[in-house]
């Protein structure tokens, strides 16, 4: 089984604060990770699908990297707005198998 | 499209009782996924589908839970008999691209908040 750590489990920062939380996930067997956004009453959406190390990708103001050999990614936000309060979920996907496994999630939270 | 649409969106029973949720992919998607989200658990994977057949089921926590896809545009949960411990929300996700995709994203429906007494 695998297992996919996030860290921080919460977070709170001003409107216009950058920042960053860490995926953390077994490097052996790996083929894909996963990045969603999820508000509150919502459902989660996708934010970012990565594969291979060295990725780095982009949606606005937010971006993720990833290295696939000591297993982790981060997720950035730049210049942080009220709306992108959301617990923001990252999915390990090995590579026998379409079984995604979720981390517990970083919950964002953005003071105007 | 309506994206993934799920029914009901609430549920309370009572334990014993036997409750089905249901779910209507996007069309043209052919991965169908359900999930369960607790507090203690996150949200974890029960079952998925391509084309209608069940692929991997050993998420599924007991017998007392089933699932079905009787065609590509509608998929069940069952749970019979229900117990408390099976409150939760319970989401199905859709997905156009297999695994080894790089498109392979999961659309997610709005949930079933399932209560059991």
């Amino acid at each position: 089984i695998l297992n996919v750590e996030q860290s921080p489990q919460s977070l709170h920062v001003q409107e216009g604060d950058s920042t960053n939380f860490t995926c953390s996930f077994p490097s052996s067997n790996f083929y894909a990770l996963h990045w969603y956004r999820w508000e509150t009453a919502k459902s989660p959406e996708a934010l970012f699908v990565m594969t291979l190390n060295g990725d780095e990708k982009k949606k606005g103001r937010i971006s993720a990297t990833l290295n696939t050999k000591e297993g982790y990614s981060y997720l950035y936000i730049k210049g942080s707005q009220p709306e992108d309060s959301a617990t923001y979920l990252c999915a390990s996907l090995g590579n026998q198998g379409g079984k995604l496994i979720f981390g517990q999630g970083t919950e964002l939270s953005v003071k105007p | 499209d309506a994206g993934v649409i799920q029914s009901p969106r609430h549920e309370v029973t009572e334990m014993g009782q036997e409750v089905t949720l249901r779910c209507k992919p996007i069309s043209g998607h052919d991965y169908l996924f359900w999930y369960r989200q607790t507090m203690m658990r996150g949200l974890e994977l029960l079952i998925y589908f391509n084309n209608n057949v069940p692929i991997d089921d050993s998420g599924m926590p007991e017998d007392r839970f089933s699932a079905k896809m009787p065609n590509a545009s509608f998929s069940t949960l069952k749970i019979q008999p229900s117990e408390p411990r099976d409150s939760a929300v319970y989401f199905c996700a859709s997905s156009s691209a297999g695994p080894i995709a790089s498109s392979y994203e999961q659309y997610f429906g709005p949930g079933t908040r399932l209560t059991v007494t």
